[in-house]
């Protein structure tokens, strides 16, 4: 089946340091999601991408949709303490036969402050 | 607060035995998503509901059910339960099916099966 992965595992940073991860897949996608995930909570929207080759911020958070449409990145710059917490990649075919949403394993992200 | 509620938060049960979790959408929502996050498959979509009716499947066990009753609310059974059954189950609610930036997920129910 298809499958998303996402790269690194996990991360232990310092406070005020950029963070880069990155999702890869064998498979294309029209759209490309980011979430982040908090202990005890449901994955929460971060930035929706849907066009190869799209960059969009969200604060202090970037992401990239590739250029082949089989990748995407994420970036957090001068990251902070609540920056913690697990960000998966996931991708969908919207409005084709494989719609459903697929997610990558997930980053752990720790900040040291 | 994404306006999604599960019950239970938290359940704890033995192999073999029937559980049922609960999910309410966010009002006005009509698409009604589940997906289990494990430790080694990690997040995957098990099924979807539209307005009561089924829209889309995906990797969901036989022993796994749902439905979407009336009030719009959806309840996922989960029955002959097994070890590896263990995990957070989330629910997930859209206005109508779409594209996954209108799903909001909710805080999810986290199952053991001892």
């Amino acid at each position: 089946g298809q499958q998303l992965n996402q790269s690194p595992q996990s991360m232990f940073i310092q406070e005020g340091e950029d963070v880069s991860m990155n999702c890869t897949s064998s498979s294309i996608f029209n759209t490309w999601l980011w979430y982040k995930q908090e202990p005890g909570e449901g994955p929460v929207l971060l930035i929706a991408l849907y066009k190869a080759g799209e960059l969009t911020s969200n604060g202090r958070l970037t992401a990239q949709f590739g250029i082949t449409r089989k990748d995407s990145f994420l970036n957090i710059s001068a990251s902070i303490p609540s920056d913690v917490g697990i960000y998966f990649c996931a991708a969908q075919n919207y409005g084709g036969s494989q719609g459903n949403l697929i997610f990558g394993k997930g980053t752990k992200l720790s900040v040291k402050p | 607060d994404s306006g999604v509620t599960q019950t239970p938060k938290h359940l704890i049960t033995a192999t073999g035995q029937r559980v049922t979790l609960r999910c309410s959408p966010r009002s006005g929502d009509l698409s009604v998503y589940w997906y289990q996050q494990s430790l080694d498959q990690g997040l995957q979509f098990l099924i979807q509901y539209y307005n009561g009716e089924e829209r889309a499947k995906g990797n969901i066990l036989e022993r796994f059910s749902a439905q979407q009753f009336p009030d719009l609310h959806s309840e996922l059974n989960l029955s002959s339960l097994e070890l590896g059954d263990s995990a957070l189950y989330f629910c997930a609610s859209s206005p109508r099916p779409g594209p996954a930036d209108t799903q909001y997920f909710g805080p999810g129910t986290r199952l053991t099966v001892l």
